[in-house]
Formats: structure tokens, C-alpha cells, sequence
């Protein structure tokens, strides 16, 4: 089955920094990719997804690419604020069932 | 917005019960997860179903079963609970289309 690694686990930037959080996936037929962002205690939510057919997509100060060659995808965060501080979860999906990464605890400091 | 709804947001139950979690989604989605969550291990994948009465283990199925009678609605069934099931537990829903939207999440403590 599919396998997903996320890195880096944390990740503590300044304020109005940027941050990089980076996932490779297994199974080159995997086709969709969401990032979900997970607020303590919270239900993980979806920011963004691109599908395999897209390299870019880019949503304010929140963009995905994806190089399918490589089979790695990365989410870009730009101008971070305090309340982007949370858990943030890639996921690899063929058709019906997706496979996550372990998580980057994002610390956004004032 | 979709709803998906989990009956239990907490429980304590002890070794060797069965346990039942349910969930429960309201916009007629074909497929339904379970998924366990763990500190550095993120979500685990345990059963989905991708329609009525069908289900598929995922990567973590024992100790676990799971039923789908209708199409809004999919259990996880401990059969006989261990501390080792003590964990976050996640259900969620999706069309084949597109992403996935969770529940609040049943924290189980096995005791």
C-alpha cells in the first residue's frame, strides 16, 4: 500500500517568516494530495489539495507543489501568523482511501 | 457543510470489553474511515468502506471490525478491548472526488 513520510516532525519559525513542510509518497499512482490542518483538540481540516495533474496551486499565503517524478509534494506557507501555529498532516490518496503522514507541529512565534 | 458525528467524544471502558464507536455522516457521501490517531504516528488508517455493507482493512485491522448496514452510518467495533487500543479515534467521510471531512474524535481510554 501506499506510504507516506512528512518532514521535518516540528518546525518553529518567527513570525512573518515562511515555512516548508515537506511529504514523499510511495505509490506513483497515487493521485490526489490534501494537507489538513489539525488546531489542538481540534478535527483535522483540509487547507489545500492539488491533484496529479497540476504541479502548482496556490491559495493566498498557502501553496502546494508537486513533482511527480519525484513523488514528493510540499506545502509552502507564506507570512506565517500565530494562528497558523497548529499540526499539519499531508495525505496520499488513490481513489477511495488515503494515507497520511505523521504530522509537523507548526510553533509560529510572536 | 458536511457533518460527520461521532457519538462519544470520550470513553473509558475496561479490558476485555467489546466497544462500539459510531459515526455518523449527513451528506449522502459513498465513503466512510476509521482512523486512529497516536502522538508521532499521525492517522492511522484501521477500516474504510467505500459503500453499503462493504468495508476494506486498512493498515492497522486487528483487533478491530467494522459495520456499514447503512450508508450514513459506519461502526468500529472493539471486540475485546486492550489497553494498547487506548488512543485518539477518527471517523471521516468523502465522495470519490474529493477530500475528506472528519468528526470531533472519540478519545478511547482502555483501562
Amino acid at each position: 500500500g501506499e506510504n507516506v513520510e512528512q518532514h521535518p516532525s516540528t518546525l518553529s519559525v518567527q513570525e512573518g517568516d515562511s515555512a516548508v513542510i515537506k511529504c514523499t509518497y510511495s505509490d506513483s499512482a497515487s493521485n490526489y494530495f490534501p494537507w489538513y490542518k489539525q488546531e489542538l483538540g481540534k478535527r483535522p481540516q483540509l487547507i489545500i489539495d492539488i491533484r496529479s495533474n497540476v504541479g502548482e496551486k496556490k491559495d493566498q499565503r498557502i501553496a502546494v507543489t508537486l513533482n511527480k517524478t519525484a513523488k514528493h509534494f510540499s506545502l509552502h506557507i507564506t507570512e506565517t501568523q500565530p494562528e497558523d501555529s497548529a499540526v499539519y498532516f499531508c495525505a496520499a490518496s488513490i481513489k477511495h482511501d488515503m494515507r497520511f503522514g505523521a504530522g509537523t507541529r507548526l510553533t509560529v512565534k510572536p | 457543510d458536511v457533518k460527520v458525528t461521532q457519538s462519544s467524544r470520550y470513553l473509558v471502558k475496561r479490558t476485555g470489553e467489546k466497544v462500539f464507536l459510531e459515526c455518523v455522516q449527513d451528506m449522502d457521501h459513498e465513503n466512510m474511515f476509521w482512523y486512529r490517531q497516536d502522538p508521532g504516528l499521525g492517522l492511522r488508517l484501521i477500516y474504510f468502506s467505500y459503500d453499503v455493507k462493504m468495508k476494506e482493512k486498512g493498515d492497522i485491522p486487528e483487533g478491530y471490525s467494522v459495520s456499514r448496514e447503512k450508508k450514513e452510518r459506519f461502526s468500529l467495533i472493539l471486540e475485546s478491548a486492550s489497553t494498547n487500543q487506548t488512543s485518539m479515534y477518527l471517523c471521516a467521510s468523502s465522495t470519490d472526488s474529493g477530500g475528506y471531512t472528519f468528526g470531533s474524535g472519540t478519545r478511547l481510554t482502555v483501562v
